[in-house]
């Protein structure tokens, strides 16, 4: 079972708002975690967007519009991307991360198309 | 402004060696970890390792140790991925990325170096 899933894909309308998770694996807890989450465009490298760890400890990249924010669902063991106000230029994959056992991990990535 | 700029795409033969650089400016050179992260084309990212040029302490992948050789050149401000042996399956997309501290995130991230190992 790998530490972190996703889902491969999630559509949405524009203006609408859009949940991307971040599952754990059983037996590793969300609330010990840090979530990092990072945006690619078609063609882009990856780029930063933001870390969750509480409502207290959380950072927005710099430059990133306060429409996307990070939060956690403890009952499905998950962080969450939220986008509000869904715009065409959000169409991307979305990565989340998370430090474990002093490595680097990646989830599996989520296409978000916007439609 | 923060910037890690790569060096060009390569096109090798397996069993070829290669190194790609990583040149990073704009910041403390030395006092950054830089990471490097694989994407094959089409498929998500993996971590590979991580170098500490103030010291040059590398934290390698387990997947990745063995396989490629971190390393970095404080004086010119350069970090390098290295393969004494490619294979078909090291065909992928490599980016360097800076990590404002030992378990925080990567920001900001190279280009990208496109590696192509074909016969």
């Amino acid at each position: 079972q790998a530490v972190l899933t996703q889902p491969s894909s999630l559509s949405a309308s524009p203006g609408a708002s859009a949940s991307l998770t971040c599952t754990l694996r059983s037996g590793i807890s969300v609330g010990t975690y840090t979530i990092f989450w990072y945006q690619q465009k078609a063609g882009s490298p990856p780029q930063f967007l933001l870390t969750y760890t509480s409502d207290s400890y959380k950072r927005q990249g710099p430059g990133v519009p306060s429409r996307f924010s990070g939060s956690k669902d403890a009952s499905a063991n998950a962080g969450i991307l939220l986008i509000s106000g869904l715009q065409s230029e959000d169409e991307a994959d979305y990565y989340c991360m998370i430090w474990h056992n002093n490595a680097v991990v990646f989830g599996g990535g989520t296409k978000l198309t916007v439609l | 402004e923060v910037q890690m700029v790569q060096s060009g795409p390569e096109v090798k033969k397996p069993g070829e060696s290669l190194k790609i650089s990583c040149k990073g400016s704009g910041y403390a050179f030395g006092t950054y970890w830089i990471g490097w992260v694989r994407q094959v084309p089409g498929k998500g990212l993996e971590w590979m390792g991580m170098i500490y040029p103030g010291d040059s302490e590398v934290r390698y992948s387990p997947s990745f140790e063995g396989q490629v050789t971190i390393s970095a050149v404080r004086s010119i401000t350069t970090a390098y991925l290295q393969w004494n042996s490619l294979k078909a399956s090291d065909t992928a997309i490599y980016y360097c990325a800076r990590l404002p501290g030992g378990t925080d995130w990567f920001d900001p991230w190279g280009q990208g170096t496109l590696v192509t190992v074909s016969s």
